[in-house]
């Protein structure tokens, strides 16, 4: 069965830092799909990134990147140059390829605080 | 174009109740997946379903939990005889049918908070 972990329950950062927030799974599928989920206080989950497995370029999306290590099965997620906005609870998530079982399995997440 | 909606946002409940859960995916969404969200957690899968099938619902309780998606009319998440367990954050996702086996990304809704008396 695969399993996502998130070793960082809580982190924070200061505005207009960098912060790295780290995932890690368990699957032995060689295609897959990993996702970043954003969920602010208002407790909508926003979804951030998106990187499929077969592409080892790493996806970016304006001020947010991945760095998608897939020997080591690791997918963190970078944010640069932080935003007050940037406060929510990020969530790392797998799939497996259509065909095979389409639900998502979520990490337990990383609270993560950005300050002023 | 609308996102996912759910209502009601917040529900509350008394033991032995029910409850029921609606779900309109967005535009052009054919697939629709139901997570629970317990407090302090990850999101659980729950169910997956397409228009009028049940797809995969390996993750829904065997009792009390049951889930459809008719043909008019959004998707239903229906919770009988509540229990103070039941307690969550329900959310429902939707993502398109690409007609060529791949996956798509789930959007998901706001949620609705079931609270449990």
């Amino acid at each position: 069965a695969q399993t996502v972990t998130q070793s960082q329950p809580e982190m924070s950062v200061q505005e207009a830092e960098t912060v790295t927030l780290s995932c890690t799974y368990d699957t032995s599928e060689s295609n897959y799909y990993l996702f970043w989920y954003k969920q602010p206080p208002s407790r909508q989950m926003i979804l951030v990134i998106r990187q499929e497995a077969y592409k080892q370029q790493n996806a970016t999306e304006n001020r947010f990147s991945v760095n998608f290590q897939k020997a080591a099965k690791s997918f963190s997620l970078k944010i640069s140059d932080s935003q007050l906005g940037d406060t929510a609870m990020y969530f790392c998530a797998f799939m497996k390829p259509a065909g095979a079982g389409t639900a998502l399995i979520f990490g337990k997440g990383t609270t993560l605080s950005v300050s002023s | 174009n609308a996102g996912v909606m759910q209502n009601p946002r917040h529900l509350v409940r008394r033991r032995g109740q029910e409850a029921r859960l609606r779900c309109s995916p967005m535009k052009g969404h054919s697939h629709v997946y139901w997570y629970r969200q317990l407090p302090e957690e990850g999101l659980k899968f729950m169910v997956y379903l397409q228009k009028e099938n049940i797809i995969d619902e390996s993750g829904m309780p065997k009792e009390r939990f049951s889930a459809e998606f008719p043909k008019e009319g959004p998707s239903i998440l229906r919770i009988q005889q509540v229990v103070r367990g039941d307690s969550a954050a329900y959310f429902c996702a939707s993502s398109p049918s690409t007609g060529k086996g791949l996956t798509e990304t789930q959007y998901f809704g706001p949620g609705t908070r079931l609270l449990v008396l």
